[in-house]
């Protein structure tokens, strides 16, 4: 398995609080991906970057921001927790015209 | 990225043949076929993918009509730990990096 380590794999936070959820790969890959996984929805995709710097919005992007200031580095940030958030978020890696590599996932408790 | 359809359901028994359909009539003559399944709360795991021909891993085999319009994933001897959402995705990967993710083929293997 690709070395993916997602941060942290549990949380609980308040209302309001910003939160940042951390994606760290060892194999190099140039494409990282956010998604969160509801009852319902399946996985969804909230941003996914192409590159150091470069990022771009997914399909659920509202109240998300993301960062990428390293290859093996992928942050994504709730800058104010809503219940809505509350969710289970799977960070992937892919090299290529290649299959992804999903990290463990990190259930997010918003209360 | 071309869309998919997958039955939301379907049930197999243990040992026989798992034959799992996705139409995905839209796709590009760039674009791949790539399977990945999720065991409850886990990450995704990537199964097989394939362009034209037909494929065949250790896990399962991959035959693609011959329009491309349709593909049917096999799980040749199915077990209880087969049991799984199995994602149908079609990617032209490259620079085509977004991957997004159906709500896929809930398969429950039954003893």
């Amino acid at each position: 398995d690709a070395g993916i380590t997602q941060s942290p794999r549990h949380k609980v936070t308040e209302t309001g609080t910003p939160v940042t959820l951390r994606c760290h790969q060892t194999e190099n890959h140039r494409y990282m991906y956010w998604y969160r996984q509801d009852p319902g929805h399946g996985l969804r995709l909230i941003h996914y970057s192409y590159g150091v710097k470069d990022t771009d919005k997914g399909e659920v992007s509202d109240g998300y921001s993301v960062s990428r200031s390293k290859t093996e580095d992928f942050l994504l940030t709730l800058e104010s927790a809503t219940s809505s958030q509350t969710s289970v978020y799977f960070c992937a890696t892919r090299g290529g015209n290649t299959e992804a590599f999903f990290g463990q996932g990190t259930r997010l408790t918003v209360v | 990225d071309a869309k998919t359809t997958q039955p939301p359901s379907m049930d197999c028994a243990e040992g026989r043949a798992a034959n799992l359909p996705c139409n995905h009539s839209t796709i590009s003559g760039n674009e791949y076929v790539y399977w990945y399944r999720q065991i409850h709360s886990q990450g995704p795991q990537y199964i097989i993918h394939g362009l034209k021909n037909n494929e065949t891993n250790e896990m399962a085999s991959l035959i693609i009509t011959e329009d491309r319009k349709s593909s049917t994933l096999i799980l040749p001897h199915a077990t209880l730990r087969d049991t799984a959402v199995y994602y149908c995705i079609v990617n032209s990967g490259g620079s085509n990096y977004k991957l997004t993710f159906g709500k896929g083929t809930l398969l429950t293997v039954n003893p």
